[in-house]
């Protein structure tokens, strides 16, 4: 079973703190994401990485950094925070193109 | 400018009927078009996909139509069940990276 896990689930951080979001992936795979979903918008993708030690921007990366440093791990970096981030962060994680996505459950961040 | 355009935003059908869920896309080098549902407070999950080699992807009752020329592609839930209430996402890729582009989703309410 496809295995893609998500800490903290859920964070209150206050405006221009630091928060930083982990992701462990037992699936093996090359490709890990990070997407951020608010209502009416949709998953957008902040940023992924292919390999380790290498992360590419994805569609909405300001504001956002991200470290790999191994197969397994993914992190997003939020270094000051603000309200509009306040959003639901999922984790994902895939083989090579054109398969299927496995997503963790979901971190809940709220920006106060 | 969005990639991947769903419609409607939300449909309500019941038990029985057929919805019809819409997507078209701009790019046209995507070559993988998965749908993804979501339940509520849970993460999205691959429900069917299809790529442009066939124009049509059967799976239970759930059905992908894809037409490559118009660049549009639609998800038929025939029969539909309450346990079908979900947001589908429609989603556009390409077999030789990983990250996948979202649609902003079509709430689906089956009602008994």
């Amino acid at each position: 079973e496809a295995a893609v896990t998500q800490s903290p689930r859920s964070k209150v951080a206050v405006t221009g703190g630091k928060v930083t979001l982990s992701c462990h992936q037992t699936n093996n795979h090359d490709y890990m994401y990070w997407y951020r979903q608010d209502t009416g918008h949709g998953l957008r993708l902040i940023h992924y990485s292919y390999v380790a030690d290498s992360t590419e921007k994805g569609d909405i990366p300001d504001g956002y950094k991200a470290s790999r440093p191994s197969q397994e791990n993914f992190s997003l970096i939020l270094e000051l925070a603000s309200l509009s981030q306040t959003a639901v962060y999922f984790c994902a994680s895939s083989g090579t193109g054109g398969t299927e996505v496995f997503f963790g459950k979901g971190t809940r961040l709220t920006v106060v | 400018q969005q990639q991947v355009r769903q419609s409607p935003q939300s449909l309500t059908v019941w038990e029985g009927e057929t919805a019809i869920l819409n997507c078209s896309y701009e790019d046209s080098t995507f070559d993988y078009f998965p749908w993804y549902w979501q339940f509520p407070r849970e993460s999205p999950a691959l429900l069917i996909a299809i790529r442009p080699v066939s124009n049509k992807k059967e799976d239970g009752r759930f059905t992908i139509f894809f037409n490559k020329r118009e660049k549009k592609l639609s998800l038929h839930i025939t029969d539909s069940q309450p346990g079908d209430s979900a947001t589908y996402f429609c989603a556009a890729g390409t077999q030789v990276v990983g990250q996948l582009t979202f649609g902003r989703g079509t709430r689906l309410q089956v009602y008994a």
